[in-house]
């Protein structure tokens, strides 16, 4: 049962182009996630968003930006998009320790 | 600091074997484990979780996974694969009171019916 929702599944758009990538938990979690896979699957930390409180992972471009409008919803904003954008974005929420996940975001950038 | 280690990147079993996944963890205090599966194109999904207590705890679809303080583990095992096991599984690691989970690289589990 789907209770983590990502839009859009796909984007494909060109360098230089801004993107945003919309997140919603229906489980009443406190804390939200975005992280960024790559094709290797790796999973890099991007933002963790809870209580109006926002930790930055420092190694995360500038372009890259969360947003809020409550705490069942957290965006992902990416002002400027580059080739190494091209990724796979998931976004999470948290509890006891638990996290879930959506189906994830694909972002190819040409 | 504290780091999580997958030391098998594939893993290939046939339909019906036993398999163990090793997950190692390098941190001083009291921690949370978990394991995670990610299908093809999917989300993760979590599977099961330690903090104390009975170090073998049961997951979902028979997983069961074993903490161990003195080799610094939580191997997850399952005793019959299926081929639907087929994902890439993820260990994490959480420390108290701290809302950052740390992720391992990641096993990729092929399953040949």
């Amino acid at each position: 049962e789907t209770a983590v929702f990502q839009t859009p599944n796909y984007h494909v758009t060109q360098v230089g182009n801004e993107v945003s990538f919309n997140c919603k938990q229906t489980l009443g979690h406190d804390t939200m996630y975005w992280y960024k896979q790559d094709s290797k699957k790796l999973l890099k930390i991007m933002f963790s968003y809870n209580n109006k409180q926002l930790i930055v992972n420092e190694t995360v471009p500038r372009r890259f930006s969360p947003q809020s409008s409550d705490k069942a919803h957290l965006n992902l904003r990416i002002k400027s998009v580059e080739p190494e954008d091209s990724a796979v974005y998931l976004c999470a929420s948290s509890h006891s320790y638990e996290q879930y996940f959506g189906p994830g975001t694909r972002l190819t950038v040409l | 600091t504290q780091t999580v280690s997958q030391s098998d990147a594939h893993v290939t079993v046939f339909e019906g074997d036993s398999v163990e996944l090793r997950c190692n963890y390098s941190y001083g205090g009291s921690i949370y484990l978990s394991w995670y599966i990610q299908h093809h194109g999917r989300g993760l999904q979590f599977l099961l979780k330690y903090y104390s207590g009975n170090p073998v705890v049961q997951g979902v679809n028979g997983f069961e996974a074993e903490f161990s303080k003195s080799d610094s583990s939580f191997h997850l095992r399952k005793a019959s694969v299926h081929w639907s096991d087929s994902a890439v599984y993820f260990c994490a690691a959480s420390i108290p009171g701290y809302q950052n989970f740390y992720f391992g690289k990641g096993t990729s589990l092929t399953v040949i019916p």
